[in-house]
């Protein structure tokens, strides 16, 4: 079945240092896949997606490109900065999944911005 | 905007008591789905309902129920509460299938 597989952290860095969060998915078709986060003490909420191959989904100076050829949608961040801190999770939706459509969710990445 | 709105936000409860987490959705959602998020877990699908009408359980349905008591309502139920069931609880939709879901701000459930 479809799934996602998204790096272990917690990752803790020092603001203005470079982020990846690496994301690899398995699915049957060609799923949407999206970035959420979660601020401490509140909901997910979506930070970007991209819906096939090549697409690259930004926002908040996040970025991140669905590779077909590799399966992955690693997020990336030039400059983190200490709002940054948060939990990020990889999602996708294949449209392809029959009666077992629904979105599909990678562990979660525990970031830490230190000033 | 509003979006979904999850009640109560905290709960605690003792041991082999009920409840009922209600949420409603107001942006015209077909799907609707209840999380429960624990340290270490992620998110694990309970129960969700892809349309009006229909409800299919998740990876972790045991002790739950749910109704999907019009287009906007989605409630999950407790029957008899453990402590295994302590948690935070998220309440979701989407407007079709493939599209991004929106959140409810969590419910903080604790079983004592």
């Amino acid at each position: 079945g479809d799934s996602v597989t998204q790096m272990e952290g917690p990752v803790t860095l020092s603001e203005e240092a470079f982020l990846t969060i690496n994301c690899t998915y398995t699915a049957t078709g060609y799923p949407s896949l999206f970035w959420y986060v979660q601020y401490p003490g509140e909901g997910l909420q979506l930070l970007l997606k991209a819906t096939k191959a090549d697409d690259k989904g930004s926002n908040k100076g996040f970025e991140a490109t669905y590779r077909k050829e590799t399966t992955s949608f690693h997020l990336e961040k030039g400059s983190v900065q200490v709002s940054d801190s948060a939990v990020y999770f990889c999602a996708l939706s294949d449209p392809y999944a029959g009666n077992n459509r629904k979105l599909i969710w990678g562990l979660g990445t525990s970031l830490a911005v230190n000033p | 905007n509003a979006g979904v709105t999850q009640t109560p936000k905290f709960q605690v409860l003792k041991t082999g008591q009920s409840m009922t987490l209600q949420c409603a959705q107001d942006m015209n959602h077909n799907s609707m789905y209840w999380y429960r998020q624990d340290p270490g877990m992620g998110l694990r699908l309970i129960y969700y309902s892809a349309s009006e009408g229909t409800t299919d359980k998740g990876e972790v349905p045991n002790g739950y129920n749910v109704s999907r008591l019009n287009k906007r309502e989605f409630s999950l139920r407790l029957e008899s509460a453990a402590p295994s069931q302590t948690s935070v609880y998220f309440c979701a939709s989407t407007l079709t299938v493939n599209t991004e879901a929106f959140f409810g701000q969590g419910t903080r459930l604790t079983v004592v």
